[in-house]
């Protein structure tokens, strides 16, 4: 199985801060990646699919990048909005994967 | 839109079976797989497995065989059932939708989760 390893575990930023969120996986997913954004008692949303693209109707401050073994999820300026914790999601092999989650605290 | 609801007990003893349903509002529903998916507390996501109409199911092997999700295709619901639950069953369930990729792909809609909790 593919294990994915997210860091850092607990981020605290301040609105209007560029933000970095990586995910290593243990072999290559080559750009079968996704990475979801869960809020306290809600369902996980999907940001990013195949590691780069952007569901339609994210906002543009958030990017996905990588490609292999290394992936970087980026919130180019922070919001208040943005908190929560982050997941990512590898679909290249049985069974799909998640990260340990990243949780993201607004200063 | 796409919806998921879903529903089941939320308080159980160990030993006894897991049972949650999820209903889909889409038209397409036989053209999608379905999958479940939880969040035990203080860990992250486990995908649990998937399941189409005339496709899989396929499961996380994590579960010894435990898990059945099947599908009612005439109420478009989804169903899972996990069966011996003890306190490590203990979790947020999510239904959600696989894209249209095909098996085994990232989730574009889910259900609003449902807290089951294994307790003595």
């Amino acid at each position: 199985d593919v294990l994915l390893t997210q860091s850092p575990s607990t981020l605290s930023a301040s609105v209007g801060d560029r933000v970095a969120i990586t995910c290593r996986a243990s072999q290559s997913v080559r750009t079968w990646l996704a990475w979801y954004q869960q809020r306290p008692g809600m369902a996980p949303q999907l940001l990013i699919f195949d590691a780069s693209r952007l569901k339609p109707g994210v906002p543009s401050r958030f990017s996905g990048s990588g490609s292999g073994t290394d992936f970087t999820l980026t919130i180019a300026s922070l919001q208040s909005d943005d908190f929560g914790s982050y997941y990512c999601q590898q679909y290249d092999s049985y069974p799909s994967s998640f990260g340990q989650g990243t949780k993201l605290e607004i200063k | 839109q796409v919806q998921l609801q879903q529903w089941g007990a939320g308080l159980l003893k160990p030993s006894e079976t897991l049972s949650l349903t999820c209903a889909v509002s889409s038209e397409s529903f036989n053209a999608y797989y379905w999958s479940w998916v939880r969040l035990p507390p203080g860990k992250g996501l486990e995908w649990i497995g998937e399941i189409r109409h005339g496709g899989g199911p396929h499961y996380n092997s994590s579960l010894e065989s435990r898990a059945t999700i099947s599908l009612d295709t005439s109420k478009n619901h989804v169903s899972l059932q996990l069966s011996a639950v003890t306190a490590a069953d203990t979790a947020v369930y999510f239904c959600a939708r696989v894209s249209d990729y095909g098996g085994n792909s990232y989730f574009d809609y889910w259900g609003q989760g449902s807290l089951v909790t294994i307790s003595s």
